[in-house]
């Protein structure tokens, strides 16, 4: 099992372009996540799903939307890029609440 | 609001010499409590979940405890490869979503 897998790893962007994060779990998971992880501050919850179809806000949603059509990806966008999205970006899978998650290797998102 | 405070923020180790981490939480009706181990430039790494108060796991040099307010996660004789942050996070009622600390940065010099 691969586990789960994000694209890119890296990427620069320039403020007001819009991009996707690619996140793909292959545990039959229903629960994915969205985290972001700024120097200091451990990791933000930003968007959530428990399944196909549903997804949620999490602590810091503002800029960013999400979708679920699949069980296996939960993709991220940015919409306009700001400076303050600068961060790492984590997405993480669970098979249910209240067990552990399982975490992908991270984008690093830089806005110039 | 469901809090989770770590510290201290960074540590320094000799090789063998054990020491502890904190992880103090206020949340109401706590469903567990998580700790992770991460390595730079890497994803959190999954280490224990506690359920309640007086549990303890152990794994290798690791030992996590839980009270009512805290949580410890203990480590015996470290070795450089300890070398890693520390997460802690907790998850309450009513939800799906996980709280996390800001992490404790150990490093382990041989």
């Amino acid at each position: 099992n691969a586990g789960v897998t994000q694209t890119p790893k890296f990427r620069i962007l320039k403020i007001g372009q819009s991009m996707t994060l690619q996140c793909t779990q292959d545990m039959n998971h229903n629960y994915m996540y969205w985290y972001r992880q700024d120097p200091g501050m451990g990791l933000k919850l930003i968007y959530y799903s428990v399944g196909a179809g549903i997804t949620d806000k999490g602590e810091v949603p503002n800029g960013y939307n999400v979708s679920r059509s699949t069980t296996e990806d939960f993709p991220l966008r940015l919409e306009l890029a700001a400076p303050s999205q600068t961060s790492v970006y984590f997405c993480a899978s669970g098979d249910r609440a209240p067990y552990e998650q399982y975490f992908g290797p991270g984008t690093r998102l830089t806005v110039t | 609001e469901d809090q989770v405070t770590q510290s201290p923020e960074a540590l320094r180790l000799q090789e063998g010499e054990s020491s502890s981490l904190n992880c103090s939480y206020t949340v109401s009706g706590l469903r567990g409590l998580f700790w992770y181990r991460q390595d730079p430039g890497k994803g959190p790494e999954f280490l224990f979940t506690l359920y309640s108060a007086g549990e303890e796991k152990e794994k290798e040099r690791l030992k996590a405890t839980l009270t009512k307010k805290e949580s410890f996660l203990h480590i015996t004789a470290p070795k450089p490869e300890d070398s890693a942050t520390y997460l802690c996070a907790v998850q309450a009622p009513g939800g799906n979503k996980l709280v996390f600390g800001a992490g404790t940065i150990l490093r382990v010099k041989s």
